[in-house]
């Protein structure tokens, strides 16, 4: 499996707190992706990273934002969460170098906003 | 139109049928196909690419035809393990990483 983690795993927080969800890896992979998946929607890109400290909004972006400062960590910061940020958010990696430009993904960060 | 289209399922099928899964996608320059599977709560993982000339590892299949923008999937001799959500994942950016997700095809194989 990919080097990849996610932390927390799980949290429960209240509206309107600042949250910071972390994705880590050691594959020294140059793309990095923040997902969400809800029921009904599948997985839905927030924000992606193509080196340190390039990233770029992606379909669902409103509310998220992210940081890149070193190769192996990727930050999504929910500046004030809204209950509609409830979610399984996904991390995943990518290298375009490869033969096979494939996306790896961490477990998951299941995320409660009441 | 979506970007990527699967079968809505749910498929439901007995241990040792054939089942194949469809999916289509709207980009025509679209440069390389993958097929994921996810169990329930857990991460998307990678089943198989998708090559030109179509592909084959154990009892999964996976074929390409670039001129109707269709992948499929087959699996054969089913197995109670192969329960799960099919991903059909395209991407669609032939010098970056624009991978797009198809909503998925939930796979249940009854004993």
């Amino acid at each position: 499996d990919a080097g990849i983690t996610q932390s927390p795993r799980h949290k429960v927080t209240e509206t309107g707190t600042p949250v910071t969800l972390r994705c880590h890896q050691t594959e020294n992979h140059r793309y990095m992706y923040w997902y969400r998946q809800d029921p009904g929607h599948g997985l839905r890109l927030i924000h992606y990273s193509y080196g340190v400290k390039d990233t770029d909004k992606g379909e669902v972006s409103d509310g998220y934002s992210v940081s890149r400062s070193k190769t192996e960590d990727f930050l999504l910061t929910l500046e004030s969460a809204t209950s509609s940020q409830t979610s399984v958010y996904f991390c995943a990696i990518s290298e375009p170098r490869t033969s096979t430009d494939t996306q790896y993904f961490g477990p998951g960060t299941r995320l409660t906003v009441l | 139109r979506k970007e990527v289209e699967q079968d809505p399922g749910p498929f439901n099928v007995p241990e040792g049928a054939t089942v194949a899964f469809n999916c289509t996608y709207s980009n025509s320059a679209s440069q390389s196909f993958f097929w994921y599977r996810q169990d329930c709560r857990k991460e998307p993982k990678l089943l198989m690419s998708v090559y030109s000339s179509g592909n084959e590892d154990g009892r999964f299949t996976a074929q390409l035809n670039r001129a109707s923008q269709y992948i499929s999937l087959l699996i054969r001799d089913s197995k109670l393990s192969d329960s799960a959500t099919y991903l059909c994942v395209v991407n669609m950016d032939n010098y970056g990483q624009n991978f797009v997700f198809g909503p998925g095809t939930r796979l249940s194989v009854l004993p």
